[in-house]
């Protein structure tokens, strides 16, 4: 089972309409979450972060964090053609009293929003 | 700040040459990360640092692959013999544990 697992795409919306990226996690120690966006040439750029269960929202984004799911999600409203990337989930697990710090990614989901 | 700042942007080596990446974090931040990307395998770590001290380097494909930190303000990733198959784009992270981290621009390495 890897680290961090979500749907690789194409996920094709319409402009205007809703987007729903998601993301499982496997290690249950995970406390820091993150939501990257990444255009085609381009290095990954944060969007979102969450640290507790339930929603964050910031302007056309929210994250959605359910740790007994060991699930997060990422919902885009009203999108729009420069929305089009690839989202990437990232999981920072905590170990050895909060010493550490491990960032591991999904390999992300490629998102097309059609004009 | 400057941010993350990876050198050089583009490399083309021959097989078997040894091929150092560096990287320069962001003042302050005592995480650094090093990614390889490629269409196939996605973002995967290769090792993490935490206050220049190697944490995890589970990552690493194999010896050939070998990282240093000698100061909060340097790392490197040297490969030494590469091979076609380490033909990727190489990415420097950095961040306060706990935080979000912030990319480098990449290094696009081409092993011929």
């Amino acid at each position: 089972q890897k680290e961090v697992e979500q749907n690789s795409g194409p996920l094709s919306v319409p402009e205007g309409a809703i987007a729903s990226l998601n993301c499982t996690y496997s290690d249950r120690g995970s406390q820091s979450f993150f939501w990257y966006r990444q255009y085609s040439g381009k290095s990954p750029e944060l969007i979102m972060f969450i640290y507790s269960n339930g929603d964050k929202e910031d302007g056309r984004f929210t994250a959605q964090l359910n740790k007994a799911s060991q699930y997060v999600s990422l919902l885009i409203r009203d999108s729009q053609p420069s929305d089009s990337a690839t989202y990437l989930c990232a999981v920072n697990a905590l170990r050895y009293g909060g010493a550490t710090n491990k960032l591991i990614f999904g390999t992300g989901t490629l998102l097309a929003v059609q004009p | 700040d400057a941010g993350v700042i990876q050198s050089p942007r583009h490399e083309v080596t021959e097989m078997g040459q040894e091929v150092t990446l560096r990287c320069k974090p962001i003042s302050g931040h005592n995480s650094l990360f090093w990614y390889r990307q490629t269409m196939m395998r996605g973002l995967e770590l290769l090792i993490y640092f935490n206050n220049n001290v190697p944490i995890d380097d589970s990552g690493m494909p194999e010896d050939r692959f070998s990282a240093k930190m000698p100061n909060a303000s340097f790392s490197t990733l040297k490969i030494q013999p590469s091979e076609p198959r380490d033909s990727a784009v190489y990415f420097c992270a950095s961040s306060l544990v706990r935080a979000e981290a912030f990319f480098g621009q990449g290094t696009r390495l081409t092993v011929v």
